[in-house]
């Protein structure tokens, strides 16, 4: 079955520091790889999206790569802050019988101190 | 503002009662979608919809119903049936999936037996 894979043990780092999340996958050939930030108690807001045909994509702070052959993408943010504290979930697309929806990963819980 | 409204924020059910939670979009989403989140698990799949006036089931569908009479609304039915049902409740929205396949996410309905 597919299967989708993220950090279980919580991320901590200073601020000012690159923090890397990994997010793997098995039986899976997705068209697209999405993040998303959760914060407690509210619903995921949509990050950044990459396509298999990219291997790397960036917006501000934030840099997400794309591995087809290691299945496996990195999802980086640089120059950390602690209101970059929250988890991420990576996201993989899923085509159903009558349209579309997304698998997530249980995410990465994310602390950034001061 | 464009955005997803779920209401309530907090829920109780007592055993054997059915709730409704309500989702509205203004987005002008076609697609949309119920998720639910238990602690230290993914989002997993309920039920979603293309279109208006059509809906499918997803991977934990048993014990819950929808509907999806206007394009804006999507509400989500937790039967008696439904055992377990205390959970965090996320509607989401997307537009199409081939130009813009992230998912909007409303700020999600916390249910808890009592």
């Amino acid at each position: 079955s597919q299967k989708i894979e993220q950090n279980s043990e919580a991320l901590n780092i200073q601020e000012g520091k690159t923090a890397t999340l990994t997010c793997n996958y098995t039986n899976y050939s997705p068209a697209y790889l999405q993040w998303y930030r959760q914060d407690p108690g509210r619903g995921p807001v949509f990050l950044l999206l990459i396509r298999e045909n990219e291997k790397e994509k960036r917006k501000e702070r934030l840099k997400v790569t794309f591995d087809t052959t290691l299945k496996q993408s990195l999802f980086h943010i640089t120059a950390s802050q602690p209101a970059d504290s929250a988890t991420y979930l990576c996201a993989l697309d899923r085509f159903l019988d009558s349209g579309y929806a997304l698998n997530f990963g249980k995410g990465t819980s994310l602390l950034v101190t001061p | 503002d464009g955005g997803i409204t779920q209401s309530p924020k907090y829920l109780f059910r007592k055993e054997g009662q059915n709730v409704t939670l309500s989702c509205e979009q203004n987005l002008n989403h076609d697609a949309m979608y119920w998720y639910r989140q238990d602690p230290g698990q993914g989002l997993r799949l309920i039920y979603y919809s293309q279109i208006v006036n059509d809906f499918q089931k997803g991977d934990i569908a048993e014990g819950y119903s929808v509907s999806r009479e206007k394009k804006e609304s999507f509400p989500l039915t937790v039967t008696s049936a439904q055992k377990n049902p205390t959970a965090f409740y996320l509607c989401a929205s997307s537009s199409n999936p081939g130009l813009q396949p992230g998912h909007t996410f409303g700020s999600g309905t916390r249910l808890t037996v009592v």
